[in-house]
């Protein structure tokens, strides 16, 4: 199977500020790598896919780059709505397994 | 707009079975992939299984933690997706989740999910 490892697991931040976030594949990917957005109590939402798309709705503040076997999900200025966990997945090959996540916190 | 209602969990005993329902609708079913993710209290996401589309004759795949187990089906009159759960472990007990697939084969929809318990 495919591992995926994110860091960091949690990360504290302030309302304005740049968050980056890193996902490493244990093998090549290509670009098949997607990010999620999940608040308590809530079902994942989609953000990215394909490493840089974003998907239909979300805001451009959410961007994503990487290929191969490294990835970054950055927000460009953290807005309290965004205080959430987030999880990268790889869609390259069977089973799909997803990252551990990182918990953003105020 | 796309729309995932999940239904059917609840608390089973180790061993039993339990079938999960998936309520599609704001979109043509058979043109997409469609999966079950799993997320046990406090952890992340685990991928359970797919049921492919039309086009590709609805062939299933599933994650070898219930391969054998599980069984993902579809109801194309009625829009509805399925995952039949048997020989049922402590440790399947999570919130299950209906995915529609983009266009791009990523996760692109999700349900609000539904919780399986079991527990003696």
């Amino acid at each position: 199977d495919f591992q995926m490892t994110q860091s960091p697991s949690s990360l504290s931040a302030s309302v304005g500020d740049r968050v980056t976030i890193t996902c490493r594949a244990s093998q090549g990917i290509g670009n098949s790598l997607a990010w999620f957005q999940q608040k308590p109590g809530k079902a994942p939402k989609s953000l990215i896919y394909a490493a840089s798309s974003l998907q239909s709705g979300v805001p451009s503040k959410f961007s994503g780059s990487g290929s191969g076997t490294d990835f970054t999900l950055t927000i460009s200025s953290l807005q309290p709505e965004d205080f959430a966990t987030y999880y990268c997945q790889q869609y390259k090959t069977y089973p799909l397994t997803f990252g551990g996540g990182t918990k953003v916190e105020i | 707009e796309v729309q995932l209602v999940e239904s059917g969990g609840g608390l089973v005993q180790p061993g039993g079975s339990l079938r999960l329902s998936c309520a599609a609708s704001g979109f043509t079913f058979s043109d997409h992939y469609m999966d079950w993710v799993r997320q046990a209290p406090g952890k992340g996401l685990e991928w359970v299984g797919r049921s492919r589309n039309k086009a590709n004759s609805y062939t299933t795949e599933y994650a070898a933690s219930v391969k054998g187990r599980f069984t993902v089906s579809r109801d194309h009159s009625k829009n509805s997706l399925f995952l039949q759960m048997n020989s049922l472990k402590i440790e399947d007990t999570a919130v299950y989740y209906c995915v529609r697939v983009g266009d791009g084969y990523n996760l692109a929809y999700w349900g609000q999910g539904t919780l399986v318990t079991v527990s003696s």
